[in-house]
């Protein structure tokens, strides 16, 4: 088992609320990346991280932010929860370098 | 741009019979590859990478895939089926400008009994 972490794994939310999805690995990674999913459907990138301080948008436009104050953490905040942002989001980090990532168990979002 | 294309959705195969799940790939340059499953309700799992080397890559769980360069195909096989093998599976590519990893959209395998 991969040592990247996401909390909560589930959650049901009212609409216009903020909240955070915590995700944090104890590897070492430079990078970082948030993946969002529908049930069994494909993974499309919201945001990726090379490092401290770096924060991209990934291919899908979303309407969360992302912040990397600390090497192993890594979180995604939607200032206001809509029922169109209920999905699964994934988390994922590797090394600098041609290698895998490693993915944490996912949070089930959703908002009602 | 680097892409993986998984043409098939869903991949039926019988509990001991080989399995065959596809992926074909378009990339500039030398494509770093890798295969991933995803069972229910859970994040993925990484299965196996081709970088460079043999075209044939040993996995886990007795999976394995070859790389064709000519066929540009990257097709993840196992000899016997097991029921538990049933899961989706996703084909990725690593953009070596942006060092991004780009799935595929995915193939649910199912093992009969």
């Amino acid at each position: 088992e991969a040592d990247i972490y996401q909390t909560p794994r589930y959650l049901v939310i009212g609409t216009g609320k903020k909240i955070t999805l915590e995700c944090s690995q104890t590897m070492g990674h430079d990078k970082m990346y948030w993946y969002q999913q529908d049930p069994g459907m494909e993974l499309h990138l919201i945001h990726y991280s090379y490092g401290v301080n770096s924060t991209e948008k990934g291919d899908l436009s979303s309407e969360s932010t992302v912040s990397r104050i600390r090497t192993e953490h890594f979180p995604l905040t939607l200032e206001s929860a809509r029922p169109s942002h209920t999905s699964q989001y994934l988390c994922a980090s590797s090394k600098t370098g041609l290698t895998e990532a490693f993915f944490g168990q996912g949070t089930r979002l959703t908002v009602v | 741009a680097q892409s993986v294309a998984q043409p098939e959705d869903q991949v039926n195969v019988a509990e001991g019979n080989p399995l065959t799940v596809k992926c074909t790939y378009s990339v500039s340059g030398n494509p770093y590859l890798f295969w991933y499953v995803q069972y229910p309700n859970r994040g993925l799992q990484f299965l196996l990478k081709y970088i460079t080397g043999d075209n044939l890559v040993k996995g886990s769980y007795g999976f394995e895939a070859e790389f064709n360069k000519s066929q540009t195909s990257f097709h993840l096989k196992k000899p016997s089926a097991l029921v538990s093998d049933s899961a989706l599976y996703f084909c990725a590519v690593r953009d070596r400008n942006t060092d991004k990893l780009i799935f595929g959209t995915g193939t649910r395998l199912q093992v009969f009994p």
